[in-house]
């Protein structure tokens, strides 16, 4: 069963920020929401993570809900690179031994 | 991710080879994984280590074995390769511990007539 909902796919303006939806509601108290993306021909690329607060690192921010049912990943100034599928997954204490359930992600084309 | 390689990127063989791609990290992580990637499907995990005398069944392992040579290195094998073993195949590494992300490799396209 699908843990997570994403739009198939969005389209950002080159330098605007691109903010990528991904819904959650079965999310229960100890699972963490993951964002990789993963460009085309390469292997998944990890992006971020987080439980319940806010984070942010050197590629991303990751805005997760007060009722964590929802989260949107902030892309800041979006380049021709950041083109990618990129995938929202929420693992728990019991995939901490390895399973990533990749769903089928949001399709994000940047264009000049 | 350039800290995990795998080698060959590339490869075509014939039903019935044994085949091995090797994955190989200089990230100094224990725990090592071996994906396949097929259009639709998403990613589905093969075999998993989480050190060198640590191998574990994913959820699709048959017809692969696994060999955890060291630390650093995790090879996946096909004992008898079959044209539904044609896919991308992913090597990722974690640290020990809980939710640990992993990092992937830029994969093998493995093509089996």
């Amino acid at each position: 069963d699908a843990k997570t909902t994403q739009p198939p796919s969005m389209d950002c303006a080159e330098g605007r920020a691109a903010n990528l939806p991904c819904n959650h509601s079965t999310i229960s108290g100890n699972e963490y929401v993951y964002w990789y993306r993963q460009i085309h021909s390469q292997g998944p690329q990890y992006i971020i993570h987080g439980l319940k607060n806010n984070e942010t690192n050197e590629m991303a921010s990751l805005i997760i809900t007060e009722d964590r049912k929802s989260s949107t990943l902030i892309l800041p100034h979006a380049t021709l690179r950041d083109t990618a599928v990129y995938y929202c997954i929420v693992r728990g204490l019991t995939d901490s031994w390895g399973k990533l359930q990749f769903g089928a992600g949001t399709q994000v084309v940047v264009t000049p | 991710d350039a800290d995990v390689t795998q080698t060959p990127r590339n490869r075509i063989t014939k039903t019935g080879k044994r085949i091995m791609l090797e994955c190989s990290q200089t990230k100094g992580h224990d725990r090592m994984y071996w994906y396949r990637q097929d259009p639709g499907l998403g990613l589905r995990l093969i075999y998993y280590s989480f050190d060198v005398k640590d191998i574990n069944k994913g959820e699709i392992s048959d017809g692969y074995s696994v060999s955890r040579q060291a630390q650093a290195k995790f090879s996946l094998s096909l004992e008898s390769a079959i044209p539904n073993q044609t896919a991308l195949y992913f090597c990722a590494t974690s640290r020990e511990g809980v939710n640990q992300p992993q990092h992937f490799g830029d994969g093998t396209r493995l093509s089996i007539l």
